[in-house]
């Protein structure tokens, strides 16, 4: 079965301790994002990846690393959380960035710091 | 700034009735999606529409391409409670390759 999952799916943290959540694709797509969603205030991309080793910001990176190390893998990095970062944070991965291509999602890791 | 604007921010109606939802913006897009969104899963895309004036259906949702490719329109026939979920519409960015622009979404419920 075509997924992405995410790991954890839920985790509660303090500020300035490192934290990292997991994405894996089995469809062998070379396009992979992070977002984050926060309400009243949709999607926001954070990272994004065109291949293995080729990572670019996305709109608000501030606070996060991403690194690209397999093509399957994408983890998002938080190097010192801070409670302005709690919210629920999406991997996608899609075959190509064509208009009509489809993004998939996985299912959401909901992040709490304090 | 290319912004997408949904409307209703939400929408509680009684099965069986019908609704409309929105998404406008005062760009230009060469295409757009609409995804829905269950609560505790990721958004799943619907349809794609790259046309101005395209309609597609898709059982009782019925989604519009404005004829200026500006704006979209998601209709849904007798709705029913499996219709309940966030409904989001994304455009591709005019200014970059890699990236969608996404609406904030609507929250629709329907009633039993």
């Amino acid at each position: 079965e075509a997924q992405v999952t995410q790991n954890p799916r839920y985790l509660i943290t303090v500020t300035g301790k490192k934290l990292t959540v997991t994405c894996s694709q089995n469809m062998n797509h070379e396009y992979m994002s992070w977002y984050r969603q926060d309400p009243g205030l949709g999607l926001r991309q954070i990272y994004y990846s065109m291949n293995v080793e080729v990572t670019d910001k996305g709109d608000v990176p501030e606070g996060y690393k991403v690194s690209r190390k397999e093509k399957r893998n994408f983890p998002l990095i938080l190097e010192s959380p801070s409670p302005n970062q709690t919210s629920l944070y999406f991997c996608a991965s899609h075959s190509s960035w064509a208009i009509t291509d489809t993004q998939y999602f996985g299912p959401g890791t909901r992040l709490t710091v304090l | 700034t290319q912004l997408l604007e949904q409307s209703p921010q939400f929408l509680s109606i009684q099965e069986g009735e019908n609704l409309t939802v929105y998404c406008n913006s005062s760009s230009v897009f060469s295409s757009l999606q609409w995804y829905r969104q269950e609560p505790g899963e990721g958004p799943v895309l619907l349809v794609t529409v790259v046309t101005g004036g395209e309609v597609k259906k898709l059982k009782r949702l019925t989604f519009q391409f404005g004829d200026a490719r500006k704006d979209s329109s998601l209709h849904i026939t007798a709705a029913q409670p499996g219709d309940t979920g966030l409904y989001l519409c994304a455009a591709n960015n005019m200014d970059s390759n890699y990236q969608l622009i996404w609406g904030a979404g609507t929250k629709l419920i329907i009633k039993p």
